[in-house]
């Protein structure tokens, strides 16, 4: 299994500028939670998908942000307009229904910068 | 205050050392308790999990939960350099699947 992919590794981006990031879970998961990771904040649970829809999106910081999981095995996470405080690690992670203790499997992330 | 509180570190042992890596919660709620590692630049994986109180041992890894205390701890036993790494606590609550987790603990283990 190829594990959870996600895309682009790492942007670059300047203020105001649209910013997508792409998750594909593993095949057969069926949750999907986006995280971002900040030295001063941690591991923040943005929003998280049970086959494919959204079930708590109360991480989500501000409007700027969006989820959408269109099938199964696509997840996007949309930053419009990116400002410099969202520099951070995004991590996507699935899971897998009726698992005990609910593992996680997350994603290399995307290492995002604006300037 | 948040829910789940952890050390940031960094802790820095020599190699052999036993180490220590606690959290502490205020959700009462809690039930399920987790250690996640995570090597630098990589996404955090599983390492140990509990249910409820009491101690579970895995080779060198033995999880701790003291649910009265509202603590939870990791040791390590005859560290490694190769166990340098920031170590993540999770926990939640029965039936949900959403983890809350700790900042991590920055682990280092010199040769």
């Amino acid at each position: 299994d190829a594990g959870v992919i996600q895309s682009p590794r790492h942007e670059v981006t300047e203020m105001g500028q649209e910013v997508t990031l792409r998750c594909k879970p593993i095949s057969g998961h069926d949750y999907l939670f986006w995280y971002r990771q900040t030295m001063m904040r941690g591991l923040e649970l943005l929003i998280y998908f049970n086959n494919n829809v959204p079930i708590d999106d109360s991480g989500m910081p501000e409007d700027r942000f969006s989820a959408k999981m269109p099938n199964a095995s696509f997840s996007t996470l949309k930053i419009q307009p990116s400002e410099p405080r969202d520099s951070a690690v995004y991590f996507c992670a699935s899971s897998a229904q009726g698992t005990v203790y609910n593992e996680q499997f997350f994603g290399p992330g995307t290492r995002l910068t604006v300037l | 205050q948040k829910e789940v509180e952890q050390d940031p570190g960094p802790l820095s042992v020599p190699e052999g050392a036993i180490v220590s890596l606690n959290c502490t919660y205020s959700n009462s709620a809690f039930q399920y308790f987790m250690w996640y590692r995570q090597y630098s630049r990589k996404g955090p994986e599983l390492l140990m999990y509990t249910y409820s109180s009491g101690n579970k041992e895995d080779g060198r890894f033995t999880a701790q939960v003291d649910k009265s205390s509202k603590y939870i701890s990791l040791f390590i036993r005859d560290s490694q350099p190769s166990d340098s790494a920031t170590y993540l606590c999770a926990m939640s609550p029965d039936n949900t699947d959403k983890l809350i987790f700790g900042t991590g603990t920055r682990l280092q283990v010199f040769p």
